[in-house]
């Protein structure tokens, strides 16, 4: 299986953009599919990009995803932050059936 | 509209076994595949396995074949995991969630403590 490796956290103020990055160890990233995930603590994940750059119905549009095949990696970009952002995220994708998460990353809006 | 409601928590010592539930509704129950993914404390999500409600064999992450086992009831629309030979390391929230094009739900976990 590939690894996906995230930053462990970042940080940034309200009303900013912040961009997480998931970068894959080995085969192409724009093979299959990236989702990303928001969890906060107490709730259930959700999702908010799926297939790369696909928002479900009801996440906002500050919620943007895109992959660099350049870099091997995705990445989601959170635009005006809100302090209810504040939460971790995680990019997913599949090897072979398996579902792969990355490490997480916990976003601090500050 | 859609729901997945699991069991309630559950506390283990080690070496036991644990089976959680995850009940679905709102949807037709064998059409979509169900996972299943903990979180352990200061971890971040770890998928376990899927099970096709319609059939077929289940699909244990690696690290987890020997030791987990999941079934489905389609008269109940349930899914099952349980696992065995518990430790410490197994202490973690359990969800069940649902795959489309990605997980679009999610049970509201399950929280397994393996504790002596």
């Amino acid at each position: 299986n590939f690894v996906l490796t995230q930053p462990h956290s970042v940080s940034e103020s309200p009303g900013k953009t912040v961009t997480i990055s998931c970068s894959r160890s080995s085969g192409s990233i724009a093979s299959v599919y990236v989702q990303w995930y928001q969890h906060r603590p107490g709730s259930s994940p959700t999702t908010v990009i799926y297939e790369d750059k696909q928002r479900p119905s009801g996440v906002p549009d500050r919620f943007s995803g895109s992959i660099d095949t350049s870099s091997n990696s995705a990445s989601l970009t959170i635009s005006r932050l809100k302090t209810e952002d504040e939460a971790d995220y995680y990019c997913q994708s599949t090897d072979r059936g398996n579902r792969i998460f990355g490490g997480g990353t916990r976003l601090t809006v500050l | 509209q859609v729901h997945l409601v699991q069991s309630g928590a559950e506390v283990k010592k080690p070496g036991a076994s644990v089976r959680i539930s995850c009940e679905a509704s709102g949807y037709n129950f064998i059409n979509y595949y169900i996972h299943w993914v903990r979180r352990a404390p200061g971890q971040g999500l770890e998928w376990v396995g899927i099970i096709n409600p319609g059939g077929g064999s289940p699909k244990y992450a690696q690290k987890f074949q020997g030791r987990v086992t999941m079934t489905s009831d389609a008269s109940t629309s349930t899914v099952y995991m349980e696992m065995n030979s518990l430790t410490s390391d197994d202490t973690a929230v359990y969800y069940c969630a649902r795959w489309v094009y990605y997980f679009d739900f999610w049970g509201q976990g399950t929280l397994v403590t393996v504790s002596s």
